[in-house]
């Protein structure tokens, strides 16, 4: 069955610190891979996706994501943390189609100042 | 870029009553919808897809006669709780893309059902 997995179900980090994120999928084939945030009571806003070509990703807000086939992992990096990110943070694929999803868990990101 | 919005953005409603939620593509035309649901502190759930003009794929467990989704135009797509009840608060989010292979979906803001 395909599945999503975040381990991590609330991180802390300081500002200015740096992050990561981890995702890993099961799928049959290499499914799309996404990465989206969403603040309290607010709907999801995308941050990145991968599709194919380059395995690094760049995204908005100065993240970014390298997808490794070999642990099939979608991690999620910014090298410095802002307390405006603090949210939930979630990993999704779609596999055969880009716009079915199949969502993590989600990640909660608390930043202390 | 594409956007999606959703109405309302909130709702409350009393138990046995319906509640319809809109999800409209402002600039683009939906050929795919899908509806998903959000429990507190949990992920999304998808409940089902709807292509435009025809009937919507529910995911196992979801009640088709409950949940009810009509697709009736390339920019909207609407979800209908019926008959609510207090387990049926939650958060409920619509997405859309341009066909089903290879496109990206886009998401609405959300809405937050609570039935009292």
């Amino acid at each position: 069955a395909q599945s999503v997995t975040q381990p991590d179900i609330h991180i802390t980090v300081s500002e200015g610190a740096s992050l990561e994120l981890r995702c890993n999928y099961s799928y049959g084939a290499t499914p799309y891979l996404f990465w989206y945030v969403q603040s309290p009571g607010q709907g999801l806003q995308l941050l990145l996706k991968y599709f194919s070509g380059d395995t690094l990703v760049q995204g908005i807000k100065g993240f970014e994501a390298e997808f490794k086939r070999s642990q099939s992992s979608f991690n999620l990096r910014k090298p410095s943390v802002h307390w405006s990110d603090a949210a939930e943070y979630f990993c999704a694929a779609g596999g055969g189609t880009a716009s079915k999803l199949t969502f993590g868990t989600g990640t909660r990101l608390q930043v202390t100042l | 870029g594409a956007v999606v919005s959703q109405h309302p953005s909130r709702v409350i409603c009393k138990s046995g009553t319906s509640v319809k939620i809109e999800c409209r593509s402002l600039d683009f035309q939906a050929t795919t919808m899908f509806w998903y649901r959000q429990f507190p502190k949990q992920s999304l759930m998808l409940m089902a897809t709807s292509n435009e003009g025809s009937k919507a794929t529910y995911e196992q467990g979801v009640e088709k006669d409950k949940f009810l989704i009509n697709h009736a135009s390339l920019t909207l797509s609407t979800l209908t709780v019926t008959s609510a009840h207090p387990e049926d608060s939650s958060f409920y989010i619509c997405s859309a893309s341009v066909g089903t292979l290879n496109t990206e979906a886009f998401f609405g803001q959300g809405t937050r059902l609570t039935v009292v």
